[in-house]
């Protein structure tokens, strides 16, 4: 089935750790992107990446990082610099930039700080 | 900047109920509008969409209508059911903005039977 496949699911990392959460499609989408999502609150935009071996920061870059070396893979590192880490972590994909075509969401990947 | 304006929440509402959920925005643009729903500890699923002014979306009963003149897109449902029971999120989408989604904060739907 096609899809995004997001792992791992849950994630403890302890201070001062970087850590990797891993996004995979085989929708053959160019666009790809990372949402944060606090509880109880919208989601915000950290990363995004409109074609492989290219990507743009959003809203909270800070404290993390992305490549794009492939397309169908968009990882995203957290890093010892980002303060408050723990969140629900959505990867999403989309054919391409045309506003109306939709963008598909994973399962998420839980991150706690311990 | 874009932004969405979604009513605060939580909404709790009896089975078989009218539901109106209420989504605003503001954009440079002409966006695409979409409405999300997510249950607990999953992901987003796209529940409906539109893509230009009077565009009126439907999926699973659920509806909403692209109004241009007050910069809306609510969301509605004539008889709700407790499997409705998610938190909805009104987005845009507007490829001068990097062609991201941009969200409201939610409304935690609860539906009692």
């Amino acid at each position: 089935d096609g899809g995004i496949t997001q792992s791992p699911k849950y994630l403890f990392r302890k201070e001062g750790q970087n850590v990797t959460l891993s996004c995979e499609q085989n929708l053959n989408h160019d666009a790809m992107y990372w949402y944060r999502q606090d509880p109880g609150q919208g989601l915000r935009l950290i990363y995004y990446s409109q074609i492989v071996n290219d990507f743009q920061k959003g809203d909270i870059a800070e404290g993390y990082s992305v490549s794009r070396e492939k397309k169908e893979s968009f990882p995203l590192t957290v890093t010892s610099a980002q303060k408050n880490p723990t969140a629900f972590y959505l990867c999403a994909s989309s054919t391409d930039r045309y506003s109306g075509n939709t963008i598909y969401f994973g399962e998420g990947s839980w991150l706690t700080v311990v | 900047g874009d932004s969405v304006t979604q009513m605060e929440g939580p909404v709790t509402l009896s089975e078989e109920a009218f539901l109106t959920i209420n989504c605003t925005y503001t954009a440079t643009g002409y966006p695409s509008l979409f409405w999300y729903v997510q249950y607990p500890g999953e992901g987003l699923q796209l529940l409906l969409k539109a893509t230009k002014a009077d565009d009126k979306g439907s999926n699973k009963g659920f509806e909403a209508t692209y109004r241009k003149e007050t910069t809306s897109f609510h969301l509605e449902k004539g008889s709700v059911q407790v499997s409705d029971s998610a938190v909805y999120f009104c987005a845009l989408r507007i490829e001068t903005s990097g062609s991201r989604l941009t969200f409201g904060e939610g409304t935690q739907l609860t539906v009692n039977p």
